[in-house]
């Protein structure tokens, strides 16, 4: 069965450096989606693309937070610098077009120390 | 806005205790619902939805019935067993085409 992949699974960073991070959504889904998830509490939307275009970033803190989906299939987000309410678990989900259901992947714990 | 208001956890249960997570939503329209899994250190995983009123989501014994006169739409599980240990988001998706999570009940059954 075709699943969302995600690299890494885990990152330690110390407050005001980069991080990255790498989603491969099922291949032919167009729409991507990248979630913060604060322990205890649900997924927020951050950005979503449609292909290679963002669809929404507006929950995005464009301050700090760059994402980028170059050619329409893998994706990756950053955050620079990173602080430490930063500290959550990153999830990337996928979708085909003109279907409701969404595919996550395991997601990356960032702990910013 | 659209939002998504659970029963709070945690919840704790026998194994074969019956199981009832109550969930409410506001939104405009007719949105679709779904209740997603997440497994310790795991991400979501989809485990019913329905989408549209009086619509029954089933899956590995767990169901939820879409409810608009009440704007409801609880899971509930007969019989749970130890491996249903997890936290269960309910969710919707409405006009503005993204997923709105509640905030989560964590489940753990006992042997």
């Amino acid at each position: 069965e075709a699943e969302v992949a995600q690299s890494p699974r885990y990152k330690i960073t110390e407050k005001s450096q980069a991080v990255a991070f790498w989603c491969d959504p099922i291949s032919g889904h167009a729409t991507l989606y990248w979630y913060r998830q604060i322990l205890g509490q649900g997924p927020e939307l951050l950005v979503q693309f449609q292909d290679e275009s963002v669809v929404d970033d507006s929950q995005l803190p464009k301050d700090r937070f760059s994402a980028e989906r170059l050619k329409g299939v893998d994706s990756t987000l950053k955050i620079q610098p990173a602080e430490l309410g930063d500290s959550a678990m990153y999830l990337c989900a996928s979708s085909s077009g003109g279907t409701d259901t969404q595919y996550f992947g395991p997601g990356t714990r960032l702990t910013v120390l | 806005g659209d939002s998504v208001t659970q029963m709070e956890g945690p919840v704790t249960l026998s194994e074969e205790a019956c199981l009832t997570i109550n969930c409410t939503y506001t939104a405009t329209g007719y949105p679709s619902l779904f209740w997603y899994v997440q497994y310790p250190g795991e991400g979501l995983q989809l485990l019913l939805k329905a989408t549209k009123a009086d619509d029954k989501g089933s899956n590995k014994g767990f169901e939820a019935t879409y409810r608009k006169e009440t704007t409801s739409f609880h899971l509930e599980k007969g019989s749970v067993q130890v491996s249903d240990s997890a936290v269960y988001f309910c969710a919707l998706r409405g006009s503005a085409r993204q997923l709105t999570f509640g905030s989560g009940t964590q489940l753990t059954v006992l042997p």
